[in-house]
């Protein structure tokens, strides 16, 4: 179902720990992108890569960092230092060129108390 | 950055009639606008998108217009049905979508039976 994978479903985590979410294709897609996404909003994008070893910042990547090890693979770590960590967060992977379209994984609800 | 304005925010039309989402961006340089649909609970999806060199684009009961000089582009549902019920995202971008959208902050379309 859509090559692209999100674990887990759901996240539960103490304040000021940090917490890895992970997203893995099997799409042979060269770029992966992670979108936040809170009620009543739009989604918003944390961090992209287009290809593996490279990653760039979007809009909001404060407080997030991530890797790109795999072609695989995109894991997000969400650090303490992000303020308001509880949200929807959803992976995506495109082929890479322009004009293509991106395919969401399930996503992950994270709930920080 | 491109911001990206979405209207309206709920949207509630009889089954059978039409409906129409309406987006506005800011970067005269996007070039690609996509629309995903995104059911409770569930991942979005692309239902349509649209380049900057068309005006308009029709998939059956979908079809997308775009006017690059009043930058704006508007979702247009004919005959609706119950499962068209859904919140539904706009997005634009520059290369393709190849460094990531950005979205509108979604419609949530109702269908009366």
């Amino acid at each position: 179902d859509g090559g692209i994978t999100q674990s887990p479903k759901y996240l539960f985590r103490k304040e000021g720990q940090n917490v890895t979410l992970s997203c893995e294709q099997n799409l042979n897609h060269d770029a992966m992108y992670w979108y936040r996404q809170d009620p009543g909003q739009g989604l918003r994008l944390i961090y992209y890569s287009q290809i593996v070893n490279d990653f760039q910042k979007g809009d909001i990547a404060e407080g997030y960092s991530v890797s790109r090890e795999k072609k695989e693979s995109f894991p997000l770590t969400v650090t303490s230092a992000q303020k308001n960590p509880t949200a929807f967060y959803l992976c995506a992977s495109s082929i890479g060129r322009q004009n293509t379209e991106a395919f969401f994984g399930q996503g992950t609800r994270l709930t920080v108390v | 950055g491109e911001n990206v304005e979405q209207h309206p925010s709920t949207l509630s039309v009889q089954e059978g009639d039409s409906a129409v989402i309406k987006c506005t961006y800011s970067d005269s340089a996007s070039n690609y606008f996509p629309w995903y649909k995104q059911e409770l609970g569930k991942r979005p999806q692309l239902i349509i998108d649209i380049r900057s060199n068309v005006g308009e684009k029709k998939d059956q009961r979908i079809a997308v217009t775009l006017n690059k000089t009043a930058k704006h582009f508007s979702l247009h549902i004919t005959e609706t049905q119950p499962e068209d019920s859904a919140v539904y995202f706009c997005a634009a971008s520059m290369r393709g979508g190849a460094d990531g959208l950005t979205f509108g902050k979604g419609t949530h379309l109702i269908i009366q039976p």
